[in-house]
């Protein structure tokens, strides 16, 4: 089964310091991964996705993801934070497979918070 | 280009009323579904559909019903709400295909039931 796990629900990084936001996941063949951004009182936003190729993954607003095979994780990075980085993020896998085609399992969410 | 659209955007119900949240994409999309957002809960799927005629449950479909009878359009239904449905309902589309296309979100509807 697909699974995707945020084991913190919550990262506070200071200004300007780097940030991690880390995601497990679990899945049966390929793994297509995505983070998406929810800012409050708003939809989610795609950030950026691993399909195939460079294990690094360049995103958008300065975000980037290391895929790391081994150890079925997609970890969210940047390097300098900045307050408007505060925002909930989601990680999520893709469903590959036959009529469940193109669904997708989120996790929890990590809220993450940069202070001036 | 609209994106995906979302109608209302809040609504208070009382028990045992029924409603319709509205949800549009003018992308072309094959694929749309159903999420609620609660604290702590991540996003769950209520309903999908893969193309005009084709829907399916998801984690969490219990009152709620769907159809999907354009491309374009793809209603969720409530029909006795109860307080337990209390959520943020996000609606999104993409390409249903073999390679992994984003999914684009609606702007959600907040839904308090009293």
């Amino acid at each position: 089964a697909q699974s995707v796990a945020q084991p913190e629900d919550q990262v506070n990084v200071a200004e300007g310091n780097p940030l991690t936001v880390k995601c497990t996941y679990s899945v049966s063949g390929n793994p297509y991964l995505f983070w998406y951004v929810q800012y409050p009182n708003r939809g989610l936003q795609f950030l950026l996705k691993y399909i195939t190729g460079d294990n690094l993954v360049k995103g958008s607003y300065g975000f980037e993801a290391e895929f790391n095979k081994s150890q079925t994780s997609f970890h969210l990075k940047k390097p300098s934070a900045l307050v408007s980085d505060s925002a909930l993020y989601f990680c999520a896998v893709r469903d590959g497979r036959g009529s469940t085609l193109g669904r997708l399992y989120f996790g929890r969410g990590t809220q993450l918070t940069v202070w001036p | 280009n609209a994106g995906v659209t979302q109608t209302p955007k809040f609504q208070v119900l009382k028990t045992g009323q029924s409603m319709t949240l509205q949800c549009a994409q003018d992308m072309n999309h094959e694929y749309m579904s159903w999420y609620r957002q609660d604290p702590g809960m991540g996003l769950r799927l209520i309903h999908y559909s893969v193309g005009a005629g084709i829907t399916d449950q998801g984690e969490v479909p219990n009152g709620y019903n769907v159809s999907r009878s354009t491309t374009e359009d793809f209603p969720l239904r409530l029909l006795s709400a109860a307080p337990s449905q209390t959520s943020v309902y996000f609606c999104a589309s993409s390409l249903r295909n073999r390679a992994p296309d984003t999914q684009y979100f609606g702007p959600g509807t907040r839904l308090t039931v009293l």
